[in-house]
């Protein structure tokens, strides 16, 4: 089942900051997240353990509320280089194997 | 420098046809995987392997067939039975599977179009 990710899309001018969120309604054992620009492969940012921590990369954190199977990413004076499209990645115990389920995605735009 | 080789990076394909896609990856990572990506529904899993030899259907299994007989090769073959085939695929692979330690590195992708 897919992570539910918020906002779909957000605009920002250079500088601005923003919260994207991931919701899942399954037991999660981590959170990945990644992001990808315009035709091009996603990118690997951060993943988040259970156990609540917060993690941070340059001037984008993020969060891991584990009671509530929800994980916020942070981005922090927002550069144009911020650009792009951002997916969690949800991670849950299958069988002895793990699975990692991907949202659909928020697209940012970061303009001067 | 290491990395993930897809092509071809464009293919066209008439309806009826099987065209196999081709990723390899020089990192030594034991997990790959092939993704579908549409607009707006993110990231769907086709299959993944773990090891040679061996692999597994994802959510979206039906249609496609995929071999691991080389730890750094995993195709994938888009079957004339995919009802939707235009897209763009992404492979992928991980160090392992264990929880936790299956960070992606993902391909530059191929974009298929059915003509």
């Amino acid at each position: 089942q897919q992570p539910v990710q918020s906002p779909q899309a957000v605009i920002l001018r250079e500088g601005e900051d923003a919260v994207i969120n991931c919701s899942s309604s399954k037991a999660l054992y981590s959170v990945h997240w990644y992001r990808q620009k315009h035709g091009e492969a996603p990118v690997f940012l951060m993943i988040l353990l259970k156990g609540g921590e917060q993690k941070g990369h340059d001037k984008i954190s993020a969060s891991f509320n584990e009671k509530k199977q929800q994980s916020s990413l942070y981005l922090t004076a927002s550069q144009l280089s911020y650009s792009g499209t951002y997916f969690c990645g949800t991670e849950r115990m299958a069988g002895t194997a793990s699975k990692l389920t991907f949202g659909t995605g928020t697209r940012l735009q970061v303009t001067l | 420098d290491g990395g993930i080789t897809q092509s071809p990076k464009y293919l066209f394909r008439k309806e009826g046809q099987n065209v196999t896609l081709s990723c390899e990856q020089n990192l030594n990572h034991d997990a790959m995987y092939w993704y579908r990506q549409d607009p707006g529904q993110g990231l769907r899993l086709i299959y993944y392997s773990q090891i040679v030899n061996d692999f597994q259907k994802g959510d979206i299994a039906e249609g496609y067939s995929v071999s691991r007989e080389k730890k750094e090769s995993f195709p994938l073959t888009v079957t004339s039975a995919q009802k939707n085939p235009t897209a763009f695929y992404l492979c992928a692979s991980s160090p392992g599977q264990d929880p936790g330690a299956n960070v992606l590195t993902f391909g530059a992708g191929s974009r298929l179009t059915v003509l």
